[in-house]
């Protein structure tokens, strides 16, 4: 099972909106509605911000969003901020027998 | 509320057999549709998914991994318990169990570290 495929970095200026992309494949991000995004800040376990693509917990911000098309999902942060700063995994059901798959992560930088 | 914690060596030798135990509260392992799974994380690496059980003790495993991996569960005491064997420095990470609720992980431990080295 490879991991889905997300860019290494991606930076903005705070209030900007940044999109980070996660593809898959058909057997993964194509075909279920159950991808995941988290956050995860240095040192700590990472936090669930959006799951089955577009939907998020109690808590999260609305500057968070989710979207998904063919096999690539994207993750949406508008109006950036600081506390944005952190690493951030997209994660998606798999059809095979394996626990799932994560992406290769994203670091993003608030200039 | 759902929490859970890992618990476990830090340190182990090259070969060793590392046992961890994830103990949780506010959750039945016996609930249909639960879930808990073990993800690891190399410093400076992405997540890396490494076996999951579910409530009817369906067992999932990494196939890169499976050979080295064992997980089971005590619902009696809230425990999932993950064996690994003959492990080596490459498998020097940040352990962490999580909880699942159908294809979700919501709630994470605060993860534990596993240096292996001798």
């Amino acid at each position: 099972q490879s991991a889905l495929t997300q860019p290494a970095s991606v930076s903005g200026s705070p209030g900007q909106s940044i999109t980070i992309s996660c593809t898959g494949t058909s057997s993964d991000v194509g075909g279920y509605n159950y991808v995941s995004w988290y956050q995860q800040h240095p040192g700590k376990a990472p936090k669930l911000m959006i799951y089955e693509v577009s939907n998020r917990p109690s808590g999260v911000s609305n500057r968070f969003s989710g979207s998904k098309s063919g096999n690539t999902a994207s993750l949406t942060i508008s109006g950036l901020q600081a506390e944005d700063e952190a690493d951030y995994y997209c994660s998606s059901y798999t059809s095979s027998s394996t626990p799932g798959v994560f992406g290769t992560g994203t670091k993003v930088t608030v200039l | 509320q759902i929490t859970l914690k890992e618990s476990g060596p830090t340190l182990v030798k090259p070969t060793q057999t590392l046992t961890l135990t994830c103990t949780f509260s506010g959750f039945s392992l016996s609930t249909s549709g639960v879930g808990v799974g073990w993800i690891r994380q190399p410093p400076g690496k992405a997540l890396e998914w490494l076996a999951l059980i579910y409530w009817d003790d369906d067992k999932r495993y990494s196939p890169s991994l499976k050979s080295r991996l064992t997980i089971t569960k005590d619902t009696s005491k809230n425990q999932v318990v993950l064996t690994m064997t003959n492990m080596d420095p490459v498998d020097t990470a940040t352990y962490y169990c999580a909880h699942r609720w159908g294809p979700l992980v919501d709630y994470w431990g605060q993860g534990t570290l596993v240096t292996v080295s001798s």
